[in-house]
């Protein structure tokens, strides 16, 4: 069984601009969530998908920050300006529905100067 | 607010040397426990979940137990592959949302 893919895997950006990060979970997975890790931290949820509905987004600086999940399959999250404190990397994990274990990706690696 | 907490941040044993990790945690409305192993440049991986106080899950040389205010992930004669940083995460609300704690890094020497 594939797992949770992710692309790129590392990107370096000027601050201001903008970045996107694509996201394809395993098949079947209903449930999608963002994450973002800044060394030496926990994963904080970003946002979380239910099909291509969003349930939880409440941590999402929606200022800057978007993401969408087309036809409750793939998902991007966006950053549009990046700023500084955007440097971290971004995971994408999948559940099969809301209470069960995650599965991780492998992450992206966003160094925004 | 919720609040998850891992202790200690980090850990150094040596090999065959036994020791607990702790995760404690306040939160409205637990659903569940979770336990991951996260390598450096990779994603987490999941070990256990726990629901209730009393629960215990093993594995290998890994064991995860669960009270009403904690959890601790108790790893027997660790090898140095056993090298990594350990995140609990609680999942609480209607929305099933993870909450993370710090993670501990543990490092086993041969």
């Amino acid at each position: 069984e594939a797992g949770v893919a992710q692309s790129p895997r590392y990107k370096i950006i000027e601050k201001r601009q903008s970045v996107a990060f694509w996201c394809n979970p395993i098949s079947g997975h209903a449930t999608l969530y963002w994450y973002q890790q800044i060394l030496g931290q926990g994963p904080k949820l970003l946002i979380q998908f239910q099909n291509n509905g969003v349930v939880d987004d409440s941590q999402l600086p929606k200022d800057r920050f978007s993401a969408e999940r087309l036809k409750g399959v793939d998902s991007t999250l966006k950053i549009q300006p990046a700023k500084l404190e955007d440097s971290a990397v971004y995971l994408c994990a999948s559940s099969l529905v809301a209470h069960n274990e995650q599965f991780f990706g492998p992450g992206t690696r966003l160094t925004v100067l | 607010e919720d609040q998850v907490t891992q202790s200690p941040e980090a850990l150094r044993l040596q090999e065959g040397e036994s020791s607990s990790l702790n995760c404690s945690y306040t939160v409205s409305g637990l659903r569940g426990l979770f336990w991951y192993r996260q390598d450096p440049g990779k994603g987490p991986e999941f070990l256990f979940t726990l629901y209730s106080a009393g629960e215990e899950k093993e594995k290998e040389r890994l064991k995860a137990t669960l009270t009403k205010k904690e959890s601790f992930l108790h790893i027997t004669a660790p090898k140095p592959e056993d090298s990594a940083t350990y995140l609990c995460a609680v999942q609480a609300g209607g929305t099933y949302k993870y909450i993370f704690g710090t993670g501990t890094r543990l490092k086993v020497l041969a």
